[in-house]
Formats: structure tokens, C-alpha cells, sequence
């Protein structure tokens, strides 16, 4: 098992709608969880982060955490061609020290 | 407030030769951490710098080596390049490993 899961996707969406991006984990320890977008051939670039259970919104992003199933997702609302990349999931886990990405979700916004 | 710089942006090596990557942390900033992405994947640690000091280390042989200096800024060398080593080289700068990391952006290194 993977330490950091994403389905690779592609994940495609029409514009306007709401993307749904996925990552589960497999460290119970695990307290501290970011999102990042990365366009191809750039580099990623933070979104956001949650450290506790329950949601947390930032203009059209929401990220959601439920540590009890070990599970954190990230929601798009108002989806724009703009938004299409790659949404990588990062977990840091304090008693290994480590700092952690899945292989990131490629989204496609179809206009 | 400049962010995350890196140099050089590309690079292409020989096999067997040696490089070395630097990079700049965003103002405010102490620790500098260093990953390797492969094509297609996401980010892997290679270790983090703090206070001048290897402070934790993923799962690279000891060909990749770093130091930080007094400025916070910091640099990768990889010795006896490999074509595997090919890769964008990222570095993120933070107050933490625990926190927020901020990328530059990278180093894209060809080993021929």
C-alpha cells in the first residue's frame, strides 16, 4: 500500500461544474495535509492546508479532512479551463518525520 | 517579497559527471527542503536543511549531498550522475517541514 494515494485520473469535468479530487493515506499519525496545483512543467504551488477534521474553505476551494477514515479531499466549485492541472496531496507525519506526495490527480476542465 | 529562487533553470550533464543545484528560500524563511520528480510523478524528498544542518533524509544514496548556508540558502550536488537521475529538481522553502512549502521553479536536469 502506497503512503500517500491519488487516483492518476485523468478527471474530467464541464466548466462551471464542482471537481471532486481524492487522497487517502496510510499513517494514523499523520496530522498535517496540503494541496498543491502543479501545470505541466512548473512547478507546484500551495492551495491549501488542513490540520483537523472537518472542512475548510478558501474562495472556490474546499479542502475536507476526516482522519478516522484517513481520507482528504479537495472540491473545485465553479470549475474553469484555468483549474485544469495536476492536484497533488502531501502529507507530513510527525513521528517519521516525513514529508509526503501522492502522484497527483490530472484534471481536465472542458469548456 | 521574492519567493523560492532557483538556478540554473536546465541543465544537461554527462553520466558520471557532477552537478550542483542552488536555491534561494522566500524571505523569512529557515528550512530548505530538496525533491526529485520524475516524469508522471509526484515529488519525492530527498532531505531537508535547518540551522545549516541534514536534518532529516528520504530515501536517496549518499551521491546526493547538500549544505545550507548562514543565508538559509542552500545546495544540491549529486555526484557519478545516472540517466536515471534525470528528473525536475524542486526546492521548498518553509518554517518547517510540517508547514506550508513553497516551491521555486526547479531545476530541470538532463543526464545524457
Amino acid at each position: 500500500q502506497k503512503e500517500v494515494e491519488q487516483n492518476s485520473g485523468p478527471l474530467s469535468v464541464p466548466e462551471g461544474a464542482i471537481a471532486s479530487l481524492n487522497c487517502t493515506y496510510s499513517d494514523r499519525g499523520s496530522q498535517s495535509f496540503f494541496w498543491y496545483r502543479q501545470y505541466s512543467g512548473k512547478s507546484p504551488e500551495l492551495i491549501m492546508s488542513i490540520y483537523s477534521n472537518g472542512d475548510k474553505e478558501d474562495g472556490r476551494f474546499t479542502a475536507q479532512l476526516n482522519k478516522a477514515s484517513q481520507y482528504v479531499s479537495l472540491l473545485i466549485r465553479d470549475s474553469q479551463p484555468s483549474d485544469s492541472a495536476t492536484y497533488l496531496c502531501a502529507v507530513f507525519t510527525s513521528g517519521t518525520y516525513k514529508y509526503i506526495f501522492g502522484t497527483g490527480t490530472r484534471l481536465k476542465v472542458l469548456a | 517579497d521574492a519567493g523560492v529562487t532557483q538556478s540554473p533553470t536546465h541543465l544537461i550533464k554527462t553520466r558520471g559527471q557532477q552537478v550542483t543545484l542552488r536555491c534561494s528560500p522566500k524571505s523569512g524563511h529557515d528550512t530548505v527542503s530538496w525533491y526529485q520528480q520524475a516524469l508522471g510523478q509526484g515529488p519525492q524528498f530527498i532531505f531537508q536543511y535547518y540551522e545549516e544542518e541534514e536534518r532529516q533524509r528520504g530515501n536517496f544514496p549518499d551521491r546526493f549531498s547538500g549544505h545550507q548556508f548562514p543565508n538559509y540558502s542552500s545546495e544540491l550536488n549529486v555526484n557519478a550522475l545516472l540517466l536515471g537521475d534525470s528528473a525536475l529538481y524542486l526546492c521548498a522553502s518553509s518554517w518547517d517541514l510540517a508547514t506550508e512549502a513553497f516551491f521555486g521553479q526547479g531545476t530541470r536536469l538532463t543526464v545524457v
